[in-house]
């Protein structure tokens, strides 16, 4: 079974730009959560999508917005890139479909490296 | 508001020590517990999950413990090796329908040849 995908890995932007990060789900999964890694704060929660429906968002302002489709995969968009949002942008997927305790386990990808110069 | 944390945040060993990689958390109204590894510029790889109503979960050399009520987790390591060297992270899960995990700093290790 693949993993859970993410593209680009590698990005270079410039203040003021805006941009589009994309994520595959493992198959079957209909969970996809965001979050941002930086040395000095770690991995902060962004939002999580379920069945195309955003169920959780974390404390980022508006510039960060996402979105999943009917096949679970999801995209999230930066606008007005600051020099801050520099930053490793990691999603996971999870089941969440059915009940039962390991249908929660969280598989990350290999992330985004987002570089804004 | 969930707070977890882990000490120290750098540990160096030799080969073959046994070890153990603390996690505490501040509100034990969690779902479950997921110890995760990092390496350098790479994601995150799922080690271990601990339910909230279990004590304790075995893989291979891994071992990770939970006690609820005193809000803490460990993740126990036998006979380490170098290529165990990497960061370790702890992340719980609050209870209710979401897939919101709050995550330590983490532990970066280093298993000395």
């Amino acid at each position: 079974k693949a993993g859970v995908t993410q593209t680009p890995r590698y990005l270079i932007k410039t203040r003021g730009q805006q941009v589009t990060l994309s994520c595959s789900p493992i198959s079957g999964h209909r969970s996809v959560s965001w979050y941002q890694q930086t040395p000095g704060q770690g991995l902060q929660f962004l939002f999580e999508y379920f069945s195309e429906t955003q169920r959780n968002k974390g404390n980022f302002p508006g510039r960060f917005s996402g979105r999943q489709f009917s096949n679970s995969r999801s995209e999230m968009n930066v606008s007005t890139l600051e020099l801050g949002d520099s930053a490793l942008y990691l999603c996971a997927s999870s089941h969440q479909l059915l009940a039962g305790f390991s249908y929660n386990e969280q598989f990350f990808g290999p992330g985004t490296r987002l570089t804004v110069l | 508001k969930q707070e977890v944390t882990q000490i120290p945040a750098a540990l160096s060993v030799p080969e073959g020590e046994n070890l153990v990689l603390n996690c505490s958390f501040t509100d034990s109204a969690i779902y479950n517990l997921q110890w995760f590894r990092q390496d350098p510029g790479k994601g995150l790889t799922s080690l271990l999950l601990i339910q909230s109503s279990q004590r304790e979960q075995t893989s291979g050399r891994l071992n990770a413990s939970l006690d609820k009520s005193s809000g803490r987790s460990t993740l126990y390591i036998a006979a380490s090796q170098p290529g165990d060297s990497a960061t370790y992270l702890c992340a719980v899960k609050k209870t209710g329908a979401n897939s919101k995990l709050t995550f330590g700093k983490g532990i970066t290790l280093s298993v000395r040849p």
